[in-house]
């Protein structure tokens, strides 16, 4: 069985602009989460979608939002990008009581 | 969802079982403990979870104590590869996943 996969893997981006992040879940897995890990802040919760809708929201600005497709696949996307959103950004797919995560986007923001 | 607590950092010698503390004394009856690593740089990986008993598959055990608010988690033979940060984390049965990660343990596994 195919793991979560995310794409892009690495990503440049300069202050100011927006970046779309992808992720394909597990076959059959219909809840996919985010999170972003940095050094100082270690792994933090974007927020979670189950059959299309928000379950649940973290502790970050409105500049983050996401969405997830029919078919389960979830975009995340960060509007005016600061130095600080430079981070890896972990996608993880869940079904019953496992979540299985990606292997990570790493966004360096210039 | 209680929160957990485990030491920033243990070594172990190759060849040899690794265990892994970690205490959740506030935890509640219907939640569930999960253990995940994560090598440099790369996605947490799922290694095993548990509600009541022990558990064990291909990868570790989990030994929970009779009162729930403490377990470990046993790596049997450790090996190079183990070297990781490995999180404890409790989250309440059938909900979702909004988990609080901690600071996990570093292991190092040494030849």
């Amino acid at each position: 069985k195919a793991g979560v996969t995310q794409t892009p893997r690495y990503l440049i981006k300069t202050r100011g602009q927006q970046v779309t992040l992808s992720c394909s879940p597990i076959s059959g897995h219909r809840s996919v989460s985010w999170y972003q890990q940095t050094p100082g802040q270690g792994l933090q919760f974007l927020f979670e979608y189950f059959s299309e809708t928000q379950r649940n929201k973290g502790n970050f600005p409105g500049r983050f939002s996401g969405r997830q497709f029919s078919n389960s696949r979830s975009e995340m996307n960060v509007s005016t990008l600061e130095l600080g959103d430079s981070a890896l950004y972990l996608c993880a797919s869940a079904r019953q009581e496992t979540q299985y995560f990606g292997p990570g986007t790493r966004l360096l923001v210039l | 969802d209680a929160k957990t607590t485990q030491p920033p950092s243990m070594d172990c010698a190759e060849g040899r079982a690794a265990n892994l503390p970690c205490n959740h004394s506030t935890i509640s009856g219907n939640e569930y403990v999960y253990w995940y690593r994560q090598i440099h740089s790369q996605g947490p990986q799922y290694i095993i979870h548990g509600l009541k008993n022990n558990e064990t598959n291909e990868m570790a055990s989990l030994i929970i104590t009779e009162d729930r608010k403490s377990s470990t988690l046993i790596l049997p033979h450790a090996t190079l590869r183990d070297t990781a940060v490995y999180y404890c984390i409790v989250r309440v049965a059938g909900s979702n996943y909004q988990l609080i990660w901690g600071a996990g343990t570093k292991l190092i596994i040494k030849p």
